[in-house]
């Protein structure tokens, strides 16, 4: 079965820092990545997603996230956090091939960013 | 364009009482999901339907849950009796033809307590 491990449920970062957000997964094959953000109130946005090519993999307001096989990870990264950026984040897996589009999501991870 | 809407946002009814969601995805999007998302957990999808017909209900407590999607349309969710631990933000959320590489668009939620 897919799973997705954040180990990190709350980190706190300085405005201006670098943010870098640990995913986990556990997949059968290729995996499909995803990063989402949860502002209170919000719905789930898409901060960017991982099929298959390069590695390094470019999103929405200014995120970044690697993915790397042999650790089974897909961190997310940003370089200059802003005070905007304070939300939860989720990392989501899936779908099996030959499944309907079923997302498996992580715990998410709560960033709280200090001024 | 206008995003996939839910109502009502805020819903506190007591244990064993009934209660409906509401969910209007993006126009022309033909996958719609439903998926709970209790307090510190990732969100877990309730029920899948492509067009009006579901393709995933497998993790739907379907002695007390049920959904439909008559025209393809909009959709309800429906708790009848509520549980306690039926508590949650349900998500609704709709993509345009529900592969696995398909964005997931969601709503904004709505927030269910249960005394």
């Amino acid at each position: 079965a897919q799973s997705v491990t954040q180990p990190d449920i709350h980190i706190t970062v300085s405005e201006g820092a670098s943010l870098e957000l640990r995913c986990n997964y556990s997949y059968g094959a290729t995996p499909y990545l995803f990063w989402y953000v949860q502002s209170p109130g919000q719905g789930l946005q898409l901060l960017l997603k991982y099929f298959s090519g390069d590695t390094l993999v470019q999103g929405i307001k200014g995120f970044e996230a690697e993915f790397k096989r042999s650790q089974s990870s897909f961190n997310l990264r940003k370089p200059s956090v802003h005070w905007s950026d304070a939300a939860e984040y989720f990392c989501a897996v899936g779908p099996l091939p030959g499944t309907a589009s079923k997302l498996t999501f992580g715990t998410g991870t709560r960033l709280q960013v200090t001024l | 364009e206008a995003g996939v809407a839910q109502s009502p946002r805020y819903k506190i009814i007591e244990k064993r009482q009934s209660v409906a969601f509401w969910c209007n995805p993006i126009s022309g999007h033909a996958t719609l999901y439903w998926y709970q998302q209790i307090l510190g957990q990732g969100p877990k999808l309730l029920i899948q339907f492509q067009n009006n017909g579901v393709v995933d209900d497998s993790q739907l407590p379907k002695d007390r849950f049920s959904a439909e999607r008559l025209k393809g349309v909009d959709s309800t969710l429906k708790i009848q009796p509520a549980k306690l631990e039926d508590s949650a933000v349900y998500l609704c959320a709709s993509s345009f033809a529900g592969t696995g590489v398909d964005e997931q668009f969601f709503g904004p939620g709505t927030r269910l307590t249960v005394l």
